[in-house]
Formats: C-alpha cells, structure tokens, sequence
C-alpha cells in the first residue's frame, strides 16, 4: 500500500522554539494532506486541509499563525509550531490522499512533542 | 454540526470473548463510514462501509452500516490480547472540504 512518512517521529524542544514536522507520500502524489492533533486518550482533531500549491484551511480554533502549513510539492507538506509551548505537546499525524479517491487516507506513523 | 460518537469508550474484556463495537453519526452529504485500529502510532485502515445491511468482514472483524438509523457496529469474535487497541469510527461527508470527521473512540483491552 501507499506509505506516508513523518521526521522527526520524535521531539523534544525549549518552550519558545519553533518545530518543523514533514509529511512525505513516498510513492504516490498527494493531492491533499491533512494534518491532525491527538491528546493522550483522545480522537485524532484535524487541524488543518493542505492543497498542493494553494493555502491551507484551518479548522475552526486552530491559530493559522501558529501552526504554519505548506504543501509546496505534490510529495512534501510541512506543519511548523511556532514559539511552541507546553501545551502544544502532542502527537501530530499528517495523511495523504490521492486525486479522486476521498475515502482513502493515509497515515503517517506520526510525530510526538514534548515542549519543556 | 457533523459528529461521530462512539460507546463505549472504554472496554475490558477476557481473551476469547466477543466485543461489539458502537458508532453513531451526523455528517452533512454522508458518503462513508470508516473504521481504525490505532495502537501507538497512527491508526490503520479496518474497512469502509458505504451502503447499508452488508456486512464487510475481515477474519475474527466485521461490520455493518445502518443509513437508516445512522449507525455502525464492529464485531470482533474469539477476541484476543493483539486486539488491544483503540478502535476509532469516522465519517466522510462530500463537499465540505471531503473530511474525514473521528469519533473519541472505544478503548479496548483484552485480558490475557
């Protein structure tokens, strides 16, 4: 099947830095990337829709400023927290999807954050 | 406000024992019901359910769509340790951005 990866898988970064994630179709082109954010015992919350070439859309109450997304190539989208803070620890999981096929979605293996 | 709630969330039970998993939605132009195995990293794909009374069964996992009532279940039989997991319901709506909408989803764990 498709494979989607992540990097880092893991990080740990001052309160006040700014950390960039990639997700990468490595075999398909996506059209579409999503990102989203899951707490301990919690659902996956979308963040943010990416269109290749064209901005995101963010979900309602998601700061646009804070969480800067770009999908410069049809294989490429990055998710950077900005001046992160503790509560911004989580784990983020990005998903890609080909042109045509909504129902289908994969997933990256995800990346923790651990503001200090 | 398109939704997907599931019950329990929570649930314990003996390895061997069958487990029905519950999901109820609300999502705007519905075109899919979806079903996730998350363990410690991203889920994956169980099955999509996108017309209703057929039944999609994957070994010891089933699951049926009811459009009318706006519910899907998922069935594991002869449960086993490996089944632990959290089991996530998601619904598909076209034309408000083609979003896939996750319920809290049913944390399981099997008892050895």
């Amino acid at each position: 099947g498709a494979v989607v990866s992540q990097h880092p898988s893991w990080v740990i970064c001052k309160s006040g830095t700014s950390v960039k994630i990639e997700c990468r179709s490595l075999d398909f082109q996506a059209t579409t990337m999503f990102w989203y954010r899951q707490f301990p015992k919690q659902s996956l919350m979308l963040m943010a829709t990416s269109n290749e070439g064209s901005k995101a859309t963010y979900e309602q109450g998601v700061e646009k400023d804070k969480f800067l997304i770009n999908h410069a190539s049809l294989t490429l989208s990055t998710l950077t927290v900005t001046s992160a803070h503790p509560e911004d620890s989580s784990f983020y999981i990005c998903s890609a999807r080909f042109a045509g096929q909504i129902e289908t979605q994969y997933f990256g293996p995800g990346t923790r954050l651990l503001v200090l | 406000e398109d939704k997907v709630v599931q019950s329990p969330l929570s649930l314990v039970v003996h390895e061997g024992d069958t487990v029905t998993l519950n999901c109820s939605y609300e999502v705007t132009n519905f075109r899919s019901l979806l079903w996730y195995k998350q363990e410690k990293k991203a889920p994956t794909f169980l099955f999509m359910l996108t017309s209703s009374g057929i039944e999609k069964k994957s070994g010891r996992l089933s699951s049926i769509l009811d459009k009318k009532e706006l519910f899907s279940i998922l069935n594991i039989t002869a449960t086993q340790t490996g089944d632990s997991a959290i089991y996530l319901c998601a619904g598909l709506g076209l034309f408000s951005g083609d979003k896939i909408i996750f319920g809290k989803g049913t944390r399981l764990h099997i008892l050895p």
